[in-house]
């Protein structure tokens, strides 16, 4: 059971460069996610895709754009990386949440991005 | 705003009993999470608990919420080494377009002594 796949898991970039990340959910899902993870600050949404074809600034979209290529994958794209963008990246899926439905997320293993 | 608030670190003993806190501000929310988070891993959905209930338990865990003061609690008992992860503390957050919106606290760090 893959659940949330996400590659890569590590990255090492130079300030400036290009990077897209990864994910792929095989849940049949039809929302998906990502966030960014930094030392004491939890989580924050940068973007969702509540179903495919849609696309939504999350808290923290700047520098940052996506893509919801089919139902299954969900990329994330650095245009130009800044070191403030050095974090771990978060993809996850779920399915939409109606009205008072039970509806988790569940989320891949994380890729860990340094900005030089 | 919305907002999730927990301490970033609780130490306690083998065998004890840990409870980790957190408040929360949005009390339309329908669901508390509490997601478990192991070093080098993604996080895992640990417990949820419906707003209209209480208490919830699911074998060493107990969920306890108090929805006067938007207070959330987690007990673990008989903590073992295993339970050596970051918690973090979760709150839906209904009408947000039909995505699944849930907003995070920061973690709890949760160390155990022998």
């Amino acid at each position: 059971n893959a659940g949330v796949t996400q590659t890569p898991k590590f990255q090492v970039l130079k300030t400036g460069q290009s990077m897209t990340l990864q994910c792929a959910q095989d849940m049949n899902h039809n929302s998906m996610y990502w966030y960014r993870q930094d030392p004491g600050m939890g989580l924050r949404l940068i973007y969702y895709s509540a179903s495919e074809g849609t696309t939504d600034k999350g808290e923290v979209p700047n520098g940052y754009n996506v893509s919801r290529l089919n139902k299954r994958e969900f990329s994330l794209r650095l245009e130009s990386a800044a070191p403030s963008q050095t974090s771990v990246y978060f993809c996850a899926s779920s399915e939409p949440s109606g009205q008072g439905s039970f509806q988790p997320q569940h989320f891949g293993d994380g890729t860990r991005l340094s900005i030089l | 705003g919305e907002d999730v608030e927990q301490s970033l670190f609780l130490s306690v003993r083998e065998g004890d009993s840990s409870v980790i806190n957190c408040t929360y501000t949005d009390s339309s929310s329908t669901y508390l999470y509490w997601y478990k988070q192991e070093p080098g891993a993604g996080l895992q959905l640990l417990t949820y608990i419906f707003s209209n209930m209480d208490m919830k338990q699911d074998q060493r865990l107990t969920v306890l919420l108090n929805k006067k003061d938007k207070h959330l609690s987690l007990r673990i008992a008989d903590t073992q080494t295993g339970d050596s992860a970051i918690y973090f503390c979760a709150e839906s957050a209904p009408g947000y377009s039909s995505a699944s919106k849930i907003i995070f606290g920061s973690g709890t760090r949760l160390s155990i002594r022998p």
